[in-house]
């Protein structure tokens, strides 16, 4: 199986900023990476996918980079409603794995 | 736009099995990969399988031996059996449709199930 880790697992960040996860693979992925934003008691929803292209309705501030093993997401200026869990998502192989999560919070 | 709706029973006692389906409105189910995905109370996410709207399936090998899952296209819906279920299989349940062009990215998702197992 493809490990994903995510870095960090929590962050605090205040309106305004920017910030940067990031998602590293046990093994070359190519582009085949997804981001999701998980807000508490709702279901995923998808921000990037091939490890940059942005999903139809989200944001210009989200952003995302990275080939083989190590990939980003930025957000550019944090606004009140990005304050939630993120994930990042291998689809090179099954079985399909996740990162472990970055919990986004208020300064 | 697509929209999906799990259902089934919130409890489950250990070692039964865990049946839910997902029944998909606003689109076909033809066309498409199907995928359960659960979330245990506070943890990180888990892929489960999927189906292809034709029947093939892919199971994760960590709950291959436990998992069917299943697609009726005339009821444009389709479904998850766990078998000999424990504690540690008490999660939200997801279903999720993949990408329009088939990469294993998850598009639409529905609200999810939270399934207990508890005697």
């Amino acid at each position: 199986d493809i490990q994903m880790t995510q870095s960090p697992s929590t962050l605090s960040a205040s309106v305004g900023d920017r910030v940067t996860i990031t998602c590293r693979a046990s093994q070359t992925i190519s582009s085949w990476l997804a981001w999701y934003q998980q807000k508490p008691g709702k279901a995923p929803k998808v921000l990037i996918y091939k490890a940059s292209s942005l999903n139809s309705g989200v944001p210009s501030r989200f952003s995302g980079s990275g080939s083989g093993t190590e990939f980003t997401l930025t957000i550019s200026s944090l606004q009140t409603n990005d304050f939630a869990t993120y994930y990042c998502q291998q689809y090179n192989s099954s079985p399909y794995t996740f990162g472990q999560g970055t919990n986004l919070e208020i300064k | 736009q697509v929209q999906l709706q799990e259902s089934g029973p919130g409890l489950v006692k250990p070692w039964e099995t865990l049946s839910l389906t997902c029944t998909v409105s606003g689109g076909s189910i033809s066309g498409y990969y199907w995928s359960w995905i659960r979330q245990p109370p506070g943890k990180g996410l888990e892929w489960i399988g999927y189906i292809f709207y034709s029947g093939n399936t892919n199971y994760n090998p960590s709950l291959k031996s436990r998992v069917t899952i299943s697609v009726d296209t005339s009821k444009n819906h389709f479904s998850l059996r766990l078998t000999s279920v424990t504690a540690a299989d008490t999660a939200v349940y997801y279903c999720a449709r993949a990408s329009s062009r088939g990469d294993l990215y998850f598009a639409y998702w529905g609200q999810g199930t939270l399934v207990t197992v508890s005697s």
